[in-house]
């Protein structure tokens, strides 16, 4: 199974600020890369996904991606209570292979 | 808006016994697939199914587990003779490619005494 390897946090920010996740990947051959959001007890739940080198924005969440550097990122702009969850990174070769997951907490 | 749902959402059972865990995925979806959590741990792979067929399978996939699509509509993962360390939320997800855009059901939690 490929080794994805995210920030271990948990990360703290305060409400309305940028909350910024790190994700890292071993197999350089790998295509595409998911971020999952996981509220505590619940299932995993798609927010983004990225398959090209750059930025994705899609509402608040920017997902960046640098194949050259087996790195992906999530950035989540004006931070809001309801964002306190795991995100979870994610590749796939046909299969999905998580990280641990990054717990985000919003203070308000 | 279509939900994948499974069942039970919660189930005890003790050491050596067997457990069927039941997901009724989207209608639309073509491949399928279980994944455990134990708890506090990352989610972990477990089988695909596509086209009535395991696709793919992980090495915690051992011959306990089994798959099944028995009606066309529901999907099943079987356990046979459960471990203690079969404890875990399992969850069945499904798409309509062959990607990782996957929905989730809400999970099973497994509790094995």
């Amino acid at each position: 199974q490929k080794e994805v390897e995210q920030n271990s946090g948990p990360l703290s920010v305060p409400e309305g600020a940028i909350a910024s996740l790190n994700c890292t990947y071993s197999d350089r051959g790998s295509q595409s890369f998911f971020w999952y959001r996981q509220y505590s007890g619940k299932s995993p739940e798609l927010i983004m996904f990225i398959y090209s080198n750059g930025d994705k924005e899609d509402g608040r969440f920017t997902a960046q991606l640098n194949k050259a550097s087996q790195y992906v990122s999530l950035l989540i702009r004006d931070s809001q209570p309801s964002d306190s969850a795991t995100y979870l990174c994610a590749v796939t070769d046909y299969k999905l292979s998580f990280g641990a997951g990054t717990t985000v907490t919003v203070r308000a | 808006e279509p939900e994948v749902t499974q069942t039970p959402s919660h189930q005890v059972t003790q050491m050596g016994q067997e457990v069927i865990l039941r997901c009724v995925p989207i209608s639309n979806h073509l491949y399928f697939y279980w994944y455990r959590q134990i708890l506090g741990q990352k989610v972990e792979f477990l089988v695909s199914f596509y086209n009535n067929e395991i696709s793919e399978k992980s090495e915690i996939f051992d011959d306990q587990f089994s798959v099944e699509r028995p009606d066309g509509s529901n999907f099943t993962l079987k356990i046979r003779s459960t471990k203690l360390e079969d404890s875990a939320m399992y969850f069945c997800a499904g798409g309509t490619v062959n990607t990782g855009e996957l929905f989730f059901g809400e999970g099973s939690r497994l509790t094995v005494l």
